[in-house]
């Protein structure tokens, strides 16, 4: 019984360097998106995905990518790391539609430097 | 842009004390989530309230999402040392996973 599986936990990144953020589902759910969490400002959307094949921007899409290949996984991808990307960012995933509960992942904790 | 606004953003008590966390909001939306984060964890769903005046519990915890801003709140009576976390409001415009946090509210009890 997984849930939503980040990898990896922990990363500490050069300035400029790329690198990607791993999420997996084995709940069959259609909606997957990420969050990224700062210091007294919640949780902002970063990217999301209503299905395979599809996704969009949210919030704080600048400097992140993403894609969609298969149902179960969705990762996020940093293409030249800045200090302003450290945080902690979260995964979710839930069946599509208003009234399903959201599942997050546990988070990736994530330095640059 | 930040459109819900959560107060106290810090509130540390002694158990067995009862508290309120607001979440205010100038916009006109129909639901309203809260999420409890741990320490390392994710945030994990509470419960989902609709607007006009719905009430919902979850043992000692009591959710309002009333029309009035002061009556969008969670209330914890007689507060215990486990209910310390990360409490999140949150709304979900159009259905998606496009989910608008507040800052959240730092709760701590002490024994």
């Amino acid at each position: 019984n997984a849930g939503v599986t980040q990898t990896p936990k922990f990363q500490v990144l050069k300035t400029g360097q790329s690198m990607t953020l791993q999420c997996a589902q084995d709940m069959n759910h259609e909606y997957m998106s990420w969050y990224r969490q700062d210091p007294g400002m919640g949780l902002r959307l970063i990217h999301y995905s209503v299905g395979a094949g599809i996704t969009d921007q949210g919030e704080v899409p600048n400097g992140y990518n993403v894609s969609r290949s298969t149902t179960e996984d969705f990762p996020l991808r940093l293409l030249s790391a800045a200090p302003s990307q450290t945080s902690v960012y979260f995964c979710a995933s839930s069946f599509g539609g208003s009234g399903n509960t959201i599942y997050f992942g546990e988070g990736s904790w994530l330095t640059v430097v | 842009t930040q459109l819900l606004e959560q107060s106290p953003q810090f509130l540390s008590i002694q158990e067995g004390e009862n508290l309120t966390v607001y979440c205010n909001s100038s916009s006109v939306f129909s639901s309203l989530q809260w999420y409890r984060q741990e320490p390392g964890e994710g945030p994990v769903l509470l419960v989902t309230v609709v607007t006009g005046g719905e009430v919902k519990k979850l043992k000692r915890l009591t959710f309002q999402f009333g029309d009035a801003r002061k009556d969008r709140s969670l209330h914890i009576t007689a507060a215990q040392p486990g209910d310390t976390g990360l409490y999140l409001c949150a709304r979900n415009p159009q259905g998606a996973q496009k989910l608008v946090f507040g800052q959240g509210t730092r709760l701590t009890i002490n024994p």
